[in-house]
């Protein structure tokens, strides 16, 4: 089946950068799109980063772009997300999401794991 | 705020239909792009339930319905059960922003 599994997550100061990864299984990671969704404590998702099953393309948020960058390893079937210039408005739990297809949606989520930004 | 709005919650009893709606605009669900949803429990990941505006993924019990039309989305809950008490998104795709977009999520309370 398939399984999405975060790390890297943590506590982290304001400024400091911090790398999140993504290990996946139970599917052909290669062929497809790949998602970070975040959500703030209390608060709702939000979508953060999406990049393509070859990583030709990447979109992110306004918020994050020039701070946060995604990017995959087809070979490690692995999922990445640097996060620079980390802010105290970027704590959040962080999930690792696969493409459903062409629709633009997510069909599995991993579990989340949690950066909180603080000094 | 969020691109899509919801209500922040909406209740009702065991066996009773509830709907919530998702209300989008013209560069997102009024531009023709589907609408999905997910459940999350509080504490949990989300797990999808409605996609492709009206489709169901397998283990998904037909009592959850979707449907759009126009700027608009709803989700239909039939036979109310307690299990169902959950956060509700709606998604889309924003075609300004180039990524996609939630709804605020709304709280169900079965009564």
């Amino acid at each position: 089946q398939v399984q999405l599994v975060e790390s890297g997550g943590g506590v982290v100061q304001p400024g400091r950068s911090l790398r999140l990864s993504c290990a996946a299984s139970g599917f052909t990671f290669r062929s497809h799109g790949m998602h970070w969704v975040r959500q703030a404590p209390g608060k709702g998702l939000e979508w953060v980063a999406v990049i393509s099953h070859d990583a030709t393309n990447t979109f992110y948020i306004d918020s994050v772009k020039g701070r946060f960058t995604i990017s995959r390893d087809n070979s490690k079937n692995t999922l990445f997300l640097q996060m620079d210039s980390l802010k105290t408005e970027d704590t959040a739990v962080y999930y690792c999401a696969k493409s459903g297809g062409g629709k633009y949606y997510v069909d599995y989520w991993g579990q989340g794991t949690l950066v909180t930004v603080s000094s | 705020q969020s691109v899509l709005t919801q209500a922040p919650s909406v209740s009702g009893a065991p066996g009773q239909r509830v709907t919530i709606s998702c209300t989008g605009s013209s560069s997102n669900i009024g531009a023709g792009y589907y609408v999905h949803w997910y459940r999350q429990v509080p504490g949990r990941a989300p797990e999808l339930i409605i996609y492709g505006n009206s489709d169901r993924p397998s283990g998904v019990p037909d009592r959850f319905s979707g449907s759009k039309s126009g700027t608009s989305a709803s989700l239909a809950i039939t036979g109310l059960q307690g299990e169902d008490e959950a956060d509700y998104y709606c998604q889309s795709y924003d075609s300004r922003l180039s990524i996609g977009v939630f709804g605020g999520g709304t709280k169900l309370t079965v009564l």
